[in-house]
């Protein structure tokens, strides 16, 4: 079975401030996609930002940007200039061939005005 | 407007009875698949489908149902096998094998509480 594992249950950081979120992941797939969602207290899921395994450069989305270290299997999540409607949970997915889509346990960010 | 419908978002029912909950898209994906939520928790794989008429079991299968006999329907049912049903549901749908590059769409989720 896929395995994600994100290690910080909550964090808090305060507004403007930088903060990341750790994921890690356990394949044995060549070829597969990474997510970070994000889950408001409205509980609906938005996609914050993608990567594709067999990319080197990391993606970027705005303030939102991933370290993916692929041979480690990790794929943190950096958000910059922390703002307030960033409070939310967030979670760290895999997507890999045959489209079982697996989810980690995710980390409850609070920004702190 | 495209998008997945989960309905009703909150219903009650009492021990013992076996309950659907029901996710329809419009968006012409392939891929469908239905979460469990604990308070605080991470999002569980119950059941996805790649196809009509296929669906395979995720890691906590037991107790649940399902069916896919329409590409934009997959409902879930809770049968009275399931020891703790009370819990926050979500449908996702994504356009499946030969689409890969693509986030799964989510529906507002239906949170089932059984008394």
């Amino acid at each position: 079975a896929q395995t994600v594992t994100q290690s910080q249950p909550e964090m808090s950081v305060q507004e403007a401030e930088t903060v990341t979120l750790s994921c890690t992941y356990d394949t044995s797939e060549n070829n597969y996609y990474l997510f970070w969602y994000k889950q408001p207290p409205s509980r609906q899921m938005i996609l914050v930002i993608r990567q594709e395994a067999y990319k080197q450069q990391n993606a970027t989305e705005n303030r939102f940007s991933v370290n993916f270290q692929k041979a480690a299997k990790s794929f943190s999540l950096k958000i910059s200039d922390s703002q307030l409607g960033d409070t939310a949970m967030y979670f760290c997915a895999s997507l890999y061939a045959g489209n079982m889509l697996t989810f980690g346990g995710g980390t409850r960010l609070m920004v702190k005005p | 407007d495209g998008g997945i419908t989960q309905s009703p978002k909150y219903l009650f029912r009492k021990e013992g009875q076996n309950v659907t909950l029901s996710c329809e898209q419009n968006l012409n994906h392939d891929a469908m698949y239905w979460y469990r939520q604990d308070p605080g928790q991470g999002l569980r794989l119950i059941y996805y489908s790649q196809i009509v008429n296929d669906f395979q079991k995720g890691d906590i299968a037991e107790g649940y149902s399902v069916s896919r006999e329409k590409k934009e329907s997959f409902p879930l049912t809770v049968t009275s096998a399931q020891k703790n049903p009370t819990a926050f549901y979500l449908c996702a749908s994504r356009p499946g094998q030969g689409v890969v590059y693509t986030e799964a769409f989510f529906g507002q989720g239906t949170r089932l509480t059984v008394v």
